[in-house]
């Protein structure tokens, strides 16, 4: 089993439309949690860290549950430069030794 | 402007032969990371570096080396050892090697095999 999971994808959606993620975890003693975007060839990009209180940024949501082991991300009202993989990343003991999932592609289709 | 550079940014390898690809940092950050991404993959850790004169293996070290005699300097060098070195390599640094420290990326390197 892999330590970071993500449906690849592709997610195709209108523009207006609400879509959401989710990406589990299997090490139950992983710290820190986050949401990067990548765009194609591009460096990835922190999009929001992922608190246990849940956290939001404008159209973006991020939710955490650490029972079941997942996270999530809501986009509402996706507009076409949502469009991009999104990479759900995971901190897993001392240090800042990341662990990233294999992201999900996201297209939004006007 | 304060960022990381990495160059260049498409390589070409011959078989046998070593390449090595640059990332300099001019945030005044202790850690170092070098990652590598196949497609439709995530991001795997080759090696990171926490301080100068100091580095560690990450998941994937075989076939490359490092070095980081300077604070602002991580070079990765990808040996003739590594036989699949087709990838996306992408440089990072944060503050400190802490958890949570923000991690800054690079723009990437395209390393291909003729």
């Amino acid at each position: 089993r892999k330590e970071v999971e993500q449906d690849p994808g592709p997610f195709n959606v209108p523009e207006g439309a609400t879509v959401a993620f989710n990406c589990t975890y299997s090490n139950s003693a992983s710290q820190s949690f986050f949401w990067y975007r990548q765009d194609c060839r591009k460096e990835p990009k922190l999009l929001m860290s992922v608190y246990s209180s849940g956290n939001e940024d404008g159209r973006f949501t991020a939710q955490l549950n650490r029972a079941s082991q997942y996270i999530s991300l809501l986009i509402r009202d996706s507009k076409l430069s949502d469009s991009a993989t999104y990479l759900c990343v995971v901190n897993i003991g001392a240090g800042n030794m990341l662990t990233f999932g294999g992201g999900t592609r996201l297209m939004v289709k006007p | 402007d304060g960022g990381i550079t990495q160059s260049p940014k498409y390589l070409f390898r011959k078989e046998g032969q070593n390449v090595t690809l640059s990332c300099e940092q001019n945030l005044n950050h202790d850690a170092m990371y070098w990652y590598r991404q196949d497609p439709g993959q995530g991001l795997r850790l080759i090696y990171y570096s926490q301080i100068v004169n100091d580095f560690q293996k990450g998941d994937i070290a075989e076939g490359y080396s490092v070095s980081r005699e300077k604070k602002e300097s991580f070079p990765l060098t990808v040996t003739s050892a590594q036989k699949n070195p087709t990838a996306f390599y992408l440089c990072a640094s944060s503050r400190r090697l802490l958890p949570g420290e923000k991690l800054f990326f690079g723009s990437g390197t395209q390393l291909s095999v003729l």
